[in-house]
């Protein structure tokens, strides 16, 4: 089946600096992923669709100048953390559309001290 | 706005039993239901996906039945092992293929020896 990686696969940052995370579709080409954040024992609850050069979609309450996502080609799309808090701590899975599936990523455990 | 709730929260059998999982969700248009397997700190593992024209999905010990005017769907696991020990989440999609999904919290399930 199709392959979604994330790098990294986790990370920890100081309070304040940034955070890239890579999502990347191996084997497949996707004009449309989505990044979903998971916070311990809650669900995964969508932060922002990502489409292949355009701007992303951010669903409500999601701080679109904190979270910024830039899907520059069809097999990669990043979301970059700024001025990380400790609230932002949480697992980040991102997901791409292949034809009519939609392959997730292992995740990005991120850690802000 | 779509809600998808899964009961139990958790549940813990002892290895051999059979066991049903239950999804329920609010908005009956969708366009698929997916059953998903999350292991601690880990991604999503796909297990089932059932269309909206479907009524129900096979896999090995697994079954998954969708109702969909009544907004449920279960997860029927046959002689349970230790190794079926994990989240479950239920999640459906809207908008067609390329929409995102929306969660349910999971269930957790603890199958011992």
């Amino acid at each position: 089946g199709a392959v979604v990686s994330q790098h990294p696969s986790w990370v920890i940052c100081k309070s304040g600096t940034s955070v890239k995370i890579e999502c990347r579709s191996l084997d497949f080409q996707a004009t449309t992923m989505f990044w979903y954040r998971q916070f311990p024992k809650q669900s995964l609850m969508l932060m922002a669709t990502s489409n292949e050069g355009s701007k992303a979609t951010y669903e409500q309450g999601v701080e679109k100048d904190k979270f910024l996502i830039n899907h520059a080609s069809l097999t990669l799309s990043t979301l970059t953390v700024t001025s990380a808090h400790p609230e932002d701590s949480s697992f980040y899975i991102c997901s791409a559309i292949g034809g009519n599936e939609q392959y997730f990523g292992p995740g990005t455990r991120l850690t802000v001290t | 706005k779509q809600e998808v709730t899964q009961i139990p929260a958790a549940l813990s059998v002892p290895e051999g039993e059979n066991l049903v999982l239950n999804c329920s969700f609010t908005d009956s248009a969708i366009y698929n239901l997916q059953w998903f397997r999350q292991d601690p700190g880990k991604g999503l593992t796909s297990l089932l996906l059932i269309q909206s024209s479907q009524r129900e999905q096979t896999s090995g010990r697994l079954n998954a039945s969708l109702d969909k005017s009544s907004g449920r769907s279960t997860l029927y696991i046959a002689a349970s092992q230790p190794g079926d020990s994990a989240t479950y989440l239920c999640a459906v999609q809207h908008g067609g293929s390329q929409g995102n999904l929306i969660f349910g919290k999971g269930t957790k399930l603890s199958v011992k020896p």
